[in-house]
């Protein structure tokens, strides 16, 4: 059975670093594309990114790049959503989901983490 | 602002038919990439309810149909039921140069 299952929900202060995680199973890891996707509270999906942990290649969406980084370990079968500095606009819940060989959709979806941020 | 056009709501009575709308433009959807769609409950993470145009995972009632023509795609639920209330959302791609994904702002359906 494949299954995402994601870090724990985290509360941070502006300005701190965050890395949350999203464990793949039931599936050869290297062989699919994981996503992040963002929802802000009450708003809509956000596709902030993609990584392949086979070789490490990894897109992020015009609105994502540089504000936050993907990237993966396979010898654990992690895949991982990191800042270096956060602010409040990055309180939200975050997905992590895998991309279909073929579609490109999302077929497999973490249960999600939730990040606030917070003075 | 969302790349994907969605009306944000749409409502319907039991048993009847309503689509959803999902507008793009000749990067994305019209540039030949598939449309997705997904459910969302409150509280939950988003299902996958068509792939690839016109697909159903298995599971899904074949109540729920896709469809894309151009640079646009529609979903349509016959039969409404009452549990189908939920947030749904398109998906496609941009054929930018490294290429990224991109989701409709979301329609909420409402059953009457």
């Amino acid at each position: 059975e494949v299954q995402l299952v994601q870090s724990g929900a985290e509360v941070k202060k502006p300005g701190e670093s965050l890395k949350i995680s999203c464990k793949g199973s039931g599936y050869t890891f290297t062989s699919y594309w994981i996503g992040w996707v963002r929802q802000m509270p009450g708003k809509g999906l956000e596709w902030m990114g993609i990584t392949y942990p086979g070789d490490s290649d990894t897109r992020y969406s015009p609105s994502f790049q540089g504000q936050v980084t993907i990237s993966a370990d396979k010898s654990i079968n992690i895949a991982y959503l990191q800042w270096s500095s956060l602010r409040a606009s990055d309180t939200a819940m975050y997905y992590c989901a895998r991309q279909a060989r073929y579609n490109q959709n999302f077929d497999y979806w973490g249960q999600g983490t939730l990040v606030t941020v917070s003075s | 602002q969302s790349v994907l056009t969605q009306p944000p709501s749409v409502s319907g009575a039991p048993g009847q038919r309503v689509t959803i709308s999902c507008t793009g433009s000749s990067s994305d959807i019209g540039a030949g990439y598939d449309v997705h769609w997904y459910q969302q409950f409150p509280g939950t993470a988003p299902k996958p309810l068509i792939y690839g145009n016109n697909n159903r995972p298995s599971g899904v009632p074949d109540r729920f149909s896709g469809s894309k023509s151009g640079t646009s795609a529609s979903l349509a639920i016959t039969g409404l039921q009452a549990e189908d209330e939920a947030d749904y959302y398109c998906q496609s791609y941009d054929s930018s140069l490294s290429g990224w994904g991109v989701f409709g702002g979301g329609t909420k359906l409402t059953v009457l």
